[in-house]
């Protein structure tokens, strides 16, 4: 079984500050993970991957996540929000498995960004 | 521009009445999803499919029903069946295997009259 947690329903930042967006995950596998944006009333976008090849995963718009397999987090950060970045967030395990991704999706983080 | 389209944007439900959404993808993938979304929820998956002409249930298939007939579409039936309708309903597509992403339309958001 799988699951993955975001510990915060909603984030606020100042413009210009760091974002932190947690997420931890439990799988009985090596699992796939993934970071999605949600702006209002539209379709996910996907920001980043990590599939094993680095813990280290760079994504767009300037996003990072860290892979950490000791504190089953893959958190999501960004240096510097911007007023774009305002939307909702979510963190998102994939199975081990060579069929059709299904996903399981955590309940999303909303991002907020102040002036 | 290859993506997912669903139509239609906002669709709206009589009592006792089935509604068909939309969603036609030219990505070529073999994989498509339905999900629903309600507020404060994350996506809950409604079916699946992996080819033409063979769809399997997901979490939370009652009231639903589904049809792949051709690579690039997979509609979807809500129902008299189901009781509680309202919700954002989102479309995804994939290539198979286990490290790929899914790809969303913009969503069709479902309301009862």
């Amino acid at each position: 079984a799988q699951s993955v947690t975001q510990l915060d329903s909603h984030v606020s930042v100042s413009e210009g500050t760091p974002v932190l967006l947690r997420c931890n995950y439990s799988s009985s596998y090596s699992p796939s993970l993934f970071w999605y944006v949600q702006h209002p009333n539209k379709g996910l976008q996907l920001l980043l991957k990590y599939t094993s090849a680095a813990t280290l995963v760079k994504g767009i718009n300037g996003f990072e996540a860290e892979f950490k397999k000791s504190e089953t987090s893959f958190h999501l950060t960004k240096p510097s929000a911007h007023m774009s970045d305002a939307a909702e967030y979510f963190c998102v395990v994939s199975p081990f498995t060579g069929t059709a991704s299904k996903l399981t999706f955590g309940t999303g983080t909303r991002l907020q960004v102040t002036l | 521009d290859g993506g997912i389209t669903q139509s239609p944007k906002y669709l709206f439900r009589k009592e006792g009445q089935n509604v068909t959404l939309s969603c036609e993808q030219n990505l070529n993938h073999d994989a498509m999803y339905w999900y629903r979304q309600d507020p404060g929820q994350g996506l809950r998956l409604i079916y699946y499919s992996q080819i033409v002409n063979d769809f399997q249930k997901g979490d939370i298939a009652e009231g639903y029903s589904v049809s792949r007939e051709k690579k690039e579409s997979f509609p979807l039936t809500v129902t008299s069946a189901q009781k509680n309708p309202t919700a954002f309903y989102l479309c995804a597509s994939s290539i198979m295997g286990k490290d790929q992403p899914q790809h969303f339309g913009d969503g069709t958001r479902l309301s009862i009259l």
